[in-house]
């Protein structure tokens, strides 16, 4: 069976730091692109990034790039999201989602990020 | 970037009926090497997204049937045959051709 399960969420200052991870198990990890797709409260799903299989290429939204960084670790099938300048608006539970083509066939559970002074 | 649209926002469904959510796109959703990268997403309440349809008209492993896609460029349909009580939730389209991936607004389908 798929699992993904994200932790690492919380509250957080306007401009601090936080790291969030993904621990991936039921399939071969490191065959797949990984996303990161959040949901703000009372909003639409939002992509975040994703990474490539070997970790070598990665992708972010605009609103993120140069403050957040996308990484895996495929001998231990994890995920990572590394969230830096963080901002009121990045408020959202964030979703790690396993992407094939961007049909997101399977999902995490969330982690809820809080920044919030 | 692509902008994906949903219709309705909201549609109260009355049990064993039939439901229908339109997700239109702004651009044509055919990707050059010929597949349709569009997909619908059920979220239940408190719950994460679950994929029910992939490709435009792909049903997922253990999806019930009376769950259906269909469509072709930019205007797109998810059609439940009869809802139950369970179908209740969030339902929402997104788009993978283009460049960044984009998730329509959502449609809330709840009993009347």
């Amino acid at each position: 069976e798929v699992q993904l399960v994200e932790s690492g969420g919380g509250l957080v200052q306007p401009g601090g730091s936080l790291r969030l991870s993904c621990a991936a198990s039921g399939f071969t990890f490191s065959n797949y692109y990984i996303n990161w797709v959040r949901q703000a409260p009372g909003k639409e799903l939002e992509w975040v990034a994703n990474i490539d299989p070997d970790g070598s290429n990665t992708y972010y939204v605009d609103s993120v790039k140069g403050r957040f960084t996308i990484s895996r670790d495929n001998p231990k099938s994890s995920l990572y999201l590394q969230m830096n300048s963080l901002r009121a608006e990045d408020t959202a539970v964030y979703y790690c989602a396993r992407g094939v083509d961007y049909m997101f066939d399977f999902w995490g559970q969330g982690a809820l990020v809080t920044v919030s002074s | 970037d692509v902008v994906m649209t949903q219709s309705p926002l909201s549609l109260p469904v009355t049990l064993g009926q039939p439901a229908s959510i339109s997700c239109r796109s702004s651009q044509s959703l055919v990707h050059s090497n010929g597949n349709t990268y569009l997909a619908w997403f059920q979220q239940r309440p408190g719950q994460s997204p679950r994929r029910l349809i992939y490709k435009v008209s792909n049903r997922d492993s253990g999806v019930p049937d009376r769950f259906s896609g269909s469509g072709s460029g930019t205007d797109f349909t998810l059609k439940i045959s009869r809802v139950e009580a369970e179908d209740v939730g969030v339902y929402f389209c997104v788009q993978g051709t283009h460049w960044p991936p984009v998730f329509g607004p959502g449609t809330k389908v709840d009993i009347k």
